[in-house]
């Protein structure tokens, strides 16, 4: 059974440093681009970003090019969201997702059950 | 970049269909995926390649994509129905591929 599980809510002040998690199982985790999503309170998907854990190809969506960092350790099947200095706007859920590819189009089919991170004073 | 437009709200009657549609400019040309959102869970995909369906998603899901519209049909409607629902394609048009999300439909039981 696929199944990507994601590390904790986290509560956190301005100018903090964060990486959460999301560890995939029963597929071949080098095998399949991973994205992240974020979805601000009472809001819509919005899409981060993907990795590819066999190589570490990583690629932004511009919002998030240099607002946050994708990373991947293959050897123990995690994918990584990480933040220098997070800021109260970026109070969210995250989701990460195994990320299918076929012809020119790509979707979601496995979702990670979300990580609440909340930026508070 | 490729924007997608949902209207925010569609309301239905139990066993009536319901239609969310998803605009884009020549979305036809695109492939469009489907995601359904219930209240404090993750999405689920419950349509890709326009019209597919995956294993465990009912009959009453269905898909099309022509011109400028992909259509999301829901026969049938139960109240366990009721949730969000975005559209997705994937925009290799500009310099920067990625996933595009339509803003998202909030599907009103009544």
């Amino acid at each position: 059974e696929v199944q990507l599980v994601q590390s904790g809510a986290e509560v956190k002040k301005p100018g903090e440093s964060l990486k959460i998690s999301c560890k995939g199982s029963g597929y071949s985790f080098t095998s399949y681009w991973i994205g992240w999503v974020r979805q601000m309170p009472g809001k819509g998907l919005e899409w981060m970003g993907i990795i590819y854990p066999g190589d570490s190809d990583t690629r932004y969506s511009p919002s998030f090019q240099g607002q946050v960092t994708i990373s991947a350790d293959k050897s123990i099947s995690t994918a990584y969201l990480q933040w220098s200095s997070l800021k109260a706007s970026d109070t969210a859920m995250y989701y990460c997702a195994r990320q299918l590819y076929g012809g020119s189009s790509s979707y979601y089919d496995y979702w990670g059950q979300g990580t609440l991170v909340t930026v508070s004073s | 970049s490729y924007v997608l437009t949902q209207p925010p709200s569609v309301s239905v009657a139990p066993g009536k269909t319901a239609r969310i549609t998803c605009g884009g400019n020549n979305i036809g040309s695109k492939s469009v995926h489907w995601y359904q959102q219930k209240p404090g869970q993750a999405p689920v995909l419950v349509i890709y390649y326009d019209s597919d369906r995956p294993s465990g998603i009912p009959e009453r899901f269905s898909g099309s994509n022509s011109g400028n519209t992909a259509t999301l049909t829901i026969s049938r409607v139960e109240a366990g129905d009721e949730a969000d629902y975005y559209c997705q394609v994937w925009d290799s048009s500009s310099d920067h591929p990625g996933v595009v999300f339509g803003g998202g439909t909030k599907l009103t039981v009544l």
